[in-house]
């Protein structure tokens, strides 16, 4: 089946430092999805990109698409203390699914 | 904002039980998830159902059966329940509409002993 591997598992920055997680597939994807969950919570819908070389932004958080819909990554620039948390990236397929990467967990220090 | 409502935050059973989770949704969504999530695995798919009586095996459904009796209620019922069980579950819902995102609930802290 599909398989998306996200990088790094863990990040621990400074507070006010940049954080990038990246997503990638061996395969062609149609969509990818980027989710976040706060520490005791669960994931929260961020954004989904669907166009090659597709660029959105939220705030500080930056979404990328690769040309070849290979790979995506996030960047937060200047992190704060509420941007701690797991960040998952997930992989639109057929029937509805979502195959999601194992998350990179942020924690930033004050 | 779409609520999806699951019964139980926690729950401790022994092993050798039949255990119900049950899912609620609000939004009238055709999809209906059940992941369970573990430190270092992400999320894996159990099961999933489209339709109301209708279910499609996840990533690991060993050990596991679902039921969709109505639209609103997604079940995962642990038939005989075991120790490598023990993990959290959360149940999600999404629109049929193509690649739309899903909504998770909060989801069940379920301790096999």
């Amino acid at each position: 089946g599909q398989q998306v591997m996200q990088i790094p598992q863990y990040q621990h920055v400074q507070e006010g430092e940049d954080f990038t997680t990246y997503c990638n597939s061996s395969t062609t994807l149609s969509n990818i999805q980027w989710y976040k969950q706060r520490p005791g919570g669960h994931p929260v819908f961020l954004i989904q990109l669907v166009k090659s070389g597709e660029v959105k932004k939220q705030k500080r958080l930056t979404f990328q698409f690769g040309e070849a819909k290979k790979n995506s990554s996030l960047h937060i620039t200047a992190t704060q203390t509420t941007d701690v948390g797991t960040y998952f990236c997930a992989a639109g397929g057929s029937n509805y699914k979502l195959t999601f990467g194992k998350g990179t967990l942020l924690t930033v220090n004050p | 904002d779409v609520k999806v409502t699951q019964s139980s935050r926690y729950l401790v059973k022994r092993t050798g039980e039949k255990v119900f989770l049950e899912c609620v949704q609000d939004m009238d969504h055709e999809n209906m998830f059940w992941y369970r999530q573990d430190p270092g695995l992400g999320l894996r798919l159990i099961y999933f159902s489209y339709d109301v009586k209708m279910k499609e095996k996840g990533d690991i459904p060993e050990g596991y059966s679902v039921s969709r009796e109505k639209k609103e209620r997604f079940s995962l019922i642990l038939e005989s329940a075991s120790t490598n069980q023990t993990s959290m579950y959360l149940c999600a819902s999404s629109s049929r509409v193509d690649d739309q995102p899903q909504h998770f609930g909060d989801g069940t802290r379920l301790s096999i002993l």
